[in-house]
């Protein structure tokens, strides 16, 4: 009964190093979605996954890549991290209703 | 360009209160209107949800109050608990091809329930 894992959940990376953030659902969600989290923004959609082998742009998409793996996996990466991206990140899926979120990776830039 | 717009920012209600949490949007094009509650450290939650077909949804001691001519959505808390302390997020969905939820949030308001 995991849902949403997320790992890691915290990570610390100086600027210019590269990270993946790793997502995996077991609901056998079709859609799968990354988001951030800052202080007084809500949530901004980076990027998503309708289905497996599909990935679009979302609201604020530079500086990341994405993979959807599998229908289960769907990773974000950070090729060059920039103290900008000091923020928390939201792996979320759905089918056709209401959004399922992990509990986020913090992650900082120094 | 906001299209969510949720107020206040924060929010202190004594126990037994009503909270409540106002959001506007500008998209016709959204079908579909959830409220988030997200606790520290956690993922934000889908608390309650309703469609534009109707005016008022209530689960338990939580209401959404819909106006679709006015584009503004609302949610009441009633009889507050401080276990209702949390930060929540009012959302809007427009499809997207393909299938996916395309949910554009608010900025959330931080709701802290005074003993």
């Amino acid at each position: 009964n995991a849902g949403v894992t997320q790992t890691p959940k915290f990570q610390v990376l100086k600027t210019g190093q590269s990270m993946t953030l790793q997502c995996a659902q077991d609901m056998n969600h079709n859609s799968m979605y990354w988001y951030r989290q800052d202080p007084g923004m809500g949530l901004r959609l980076i990027y998503y996954s309708a289905s497996e082998g599909t990935t679009d742009k979302g609201e604020v998409p530079n500086g990341y890549n994405v993979s959807r793996l599998n229908k289960r996996e769907f990773s974000l990466r950070l090729e060059s991290a920039a103290p900008s991206q000091t923020s928390v990140y939201f792996c979320a899926s759905s089918e056709l209703g209401p959004l399922h979120f992990g509990n986020g990776t913090r992650l900082t830039v120094t | 360009q906001q299209q969510v717009k949720q107020s206040p920012q924060s929010l202190i209600v004594q126990k037994g209160g009503i909270s409540i949490i106002n959001c506007a949007y500008e998209n016709t094009a959204f079908d579909y209107f959830p409220w988030y509650q997200q606790f520290p450290g956690k993922g934000p939650a889908l608390l309650i949800a309703i469609r534009p077909d109707v005016s008022e949804k209530k689960e338990g001691r939580f209401t959404i109050s819909f106006n679709k001519s006015a584009k503004q959505f609302s949610l009441h808390i009633m009889d507050s608990q401080p276990g209702d302390s949390a930060t929540y997020f009012c959302a809007a969905r427009a499809r997207i091809l393909g299938g996916a939820d395309g949910l554009t949030f608010g900025k959330g308001t931080h709701l802290i329930i005074q003993p």
